[in-house]
C-alpha cells in the first residue's frame, strides 16, 4: 500500500497567515491526489482534487501542487472557518490511503 | 441536491455484526460508486471499500476481506455495509461517500458510530 506522510502534524496560526501543508507519498502518484478539510463532528469535504484543482465552489486561498511524490497545500489569508483538520489522499492506486492529518490552530 | 443520509448509531457486543446504510439521492444513483471510510476515534480516515451501484461489483480493502460486505438495492437507492466479528477496534465513526472518480470523494453521510462493548 501506498504510505502517505504530512507535515506538520500540526500547527498553530493568526488569521490572515499564510500556511503551508506538506504531504509525501512512498512512491510517485502523479497528480493523484486530493486534499480534504474536517471539522469537529463533520465529515471531511473535498477542497482540491488532482493535486491542483479546486472543488467547485472552494475558496480561492486554497491551493495546492506537486506531482510524484511531494505535495503542497497552502492556504492565503487564513480565515476563522479554516480552522481545521486537513487531509491529503492518494487516488493512484487501490487502496485508496490517506496522511495522517494536520490539524490547524487558532494561535 | 446531493443527499446521503446514513442509519443512526449502534452499540454491538464483540464478535457481533453491523450493518450500516446510507440512503443517496439528488442524482442518478447508478452513475456514481459509493464508497466507506471509517474513523476510529481522534483518528485518521481508511478506507475500507467501494460498490458500483450499477453492477453490484464491489472492492474490499485486504484488511477487511471476509469480514465486510457492501450490497446496494436500487430500488430505493440505498447501500448498504455490513461489518462482521466485531472487536473494540471497530469502534469507529463509519461514512459513505460518493465518488465523482476514483476515489474523489464530493459528497459524505454525516457518519455513523458504531461503539464496540461487552
Amino acid at each position: 500500500d501506498i504510505q502517505m506522510t504530512q507535515s506538520p502534524s500540526s500547527l498553530s496560526a493568526s488569521v490572515g497567515d499564510r500556511v503551508t501543508i506538506t504531504c509525501r507519498a512512498s512512491q510517485s502518484i502523479s497528480t493523484f491526489l486530493n486534499w480534504y478539510h474536517q471539522k469537529p463532528g463533520k465529515a471531511p469535504n473535498l477542497l482540491i482534487y488532482a493535486a491542483s484543482t479546486l472543488q467547485g465552489g472552494g475558496p480561492s486561498r486554497f491551493s495546492g501542487g506537486g506531482s510524484g511524490t511531494d505535495f503542497t497545500l497552502t492556504i492565503s489569508n487564513l480565515q476563522p472557518e479554516d480552522f481545521a483538520t486537513y487531509y491529503c489522499q492518494q487516488t493512484y492506486t487501490v487502496p485508496w490511503t490517506f496522511g495522517q492529518g494536520t490539524q490547524v490552530e487558532i494561535k | 441536491q446531493v443527499q446521503l443520509v446514513q442509519s443512526g448509531a449502534e452499540v454491538k457486543k464483540p464478535g457481533a455484526s453491523v450493518k450500516v446504510s446510507c440512503k443517496t439521492s439528488g442524482y442518478t444513483f447508478i452513475g456514481y460508486y459509493i464508497h466507506w471510510v471509517r474513523q476510529a476515534p481522534g483518528q485518521g480516515l481508511e478506507w475500507m471499500a467501494w460498490i458500483n451501484p450499477k453492477s453490484g461489483d464491489t472492492k474490499y480493502l485486504q484488511t477487511f476481506q471476509g469480514r465486510v460486505t457492501v450490497t446496494r438495492d436500487t430500488s430505493i437507492n440505498t447501500v448498504y455495509m455490513e461489518l462482521s466479528r466485531l472487536t473494540s477496534d471497530d469502534t469507529a465513526l463509519y461514512y459513505c461517500a460518493r465518488a465523482i472518480d476514483r476515489g474523489d470523494f464530493d459528497s459524505w453521510g454525516q457518519g455513523t458510530l458504531v461503539t464496540v462493548s461487552s
